[in-house]
């Protein structure tokens, strides 16, 4: 079976802390993706990678960086965490040959900023 | 472009009763079409997807799923609901050339009462 996992279940920062949320797949994806999931706006891609240092911006990037140096890593930056990115995280891998892969999802991070 | 709704934020229904979740797409091109299930506090996991042949797909926990290309609908269905079926659901789709990234819809709550 597929695994992504991320760092954290639930993380508590504070305003202007530079916060770091990690994810790894453990079934040699090359597409992952960080997403933020917010009540009644579904889930909103923040960015995709699809291979080794390669990124695209998703919908909603600013505020955020990310980091892909290994295939099997993805991690999602917040330079200067804000009350607005108060939301859950989600992490996805998929395989990238073939349209068609699914894609599966880490349990996802609860992250609250005061 | 590529879009997905899901007309219902909530669908109520009784255990035993059959369910039906809605989702409508619009694609240039062919789709690929999907489903997830999230429960709380977790992260989505994959039911079921649409990529060609029979219009009729079966996924897991009993669910399926018909393909209507002229109406462009992916509506998720169970013959006998359960309580514990009750969740948020997530339709999804991507074109079958080109991008890699999946549209979400916004979600549907189902709740399968008693």
């Amino acid at each position: 079976d597929v695994k992504v996992t991320q760092s954290s279940r639930y993380l508590v920062k504070r305003t202007g802390e530079k916060v770091f949320l990690e994810c790894v797949q453990d079934m040699d994806h090359e597409n992952m993706f960080w997403y933020r999931q917010d009540p009644g706006l579904g889930l909103r891609l923040i960015y995709f990678s699809y291979d080794v240092k390669m990124k695209e911006k998703g919908d909603i990037p600013e505020g955020y960086s990310v980091s892909r140096e290994k295939k099997e890593r993805f991690s999602l930056i917040l330079e200067s965490a804000s009350t607005n990115q108060t939301s859950m995280y989600l992490c996805a891998s998929s395989l990238r040959t073939g349209p068609s892969y699914e894609q599966y999802f880490g349990p996802g991070t609860r992250l609250t900023v005061t | 472009a590529q879009s997905v709704a899901q007309p219902e934020d909530q669908v109520n229904v009784a255990e035993g009763n059959p369910l039906t979740v809605k989702c409508t797409y619009s694609v240039s091109g062919n789709p690929y079409l999907f489903w997830y299930v999230q429960y709380p506090n977790r992260g989505l996991q994959f039911l079921l997807k649409y990529i060609t042949g029979d219009n009729l797909v079966k996924g897991s926990y009993g669910f399926e799923a018909e393909f209507n290309k002229s109406q462009t609908s992916f509506h998720l269905k169970k013959p006998s609901a359960l309580v514990s079926d009750s969740a948020l659901y997530f339709c999804a789709v991507r074109v079958s050339r080109g991008s890699y990234i999946p549209t979400f819809g916004r979600g549907t709550s189902l709740i399968v009462h008693p």
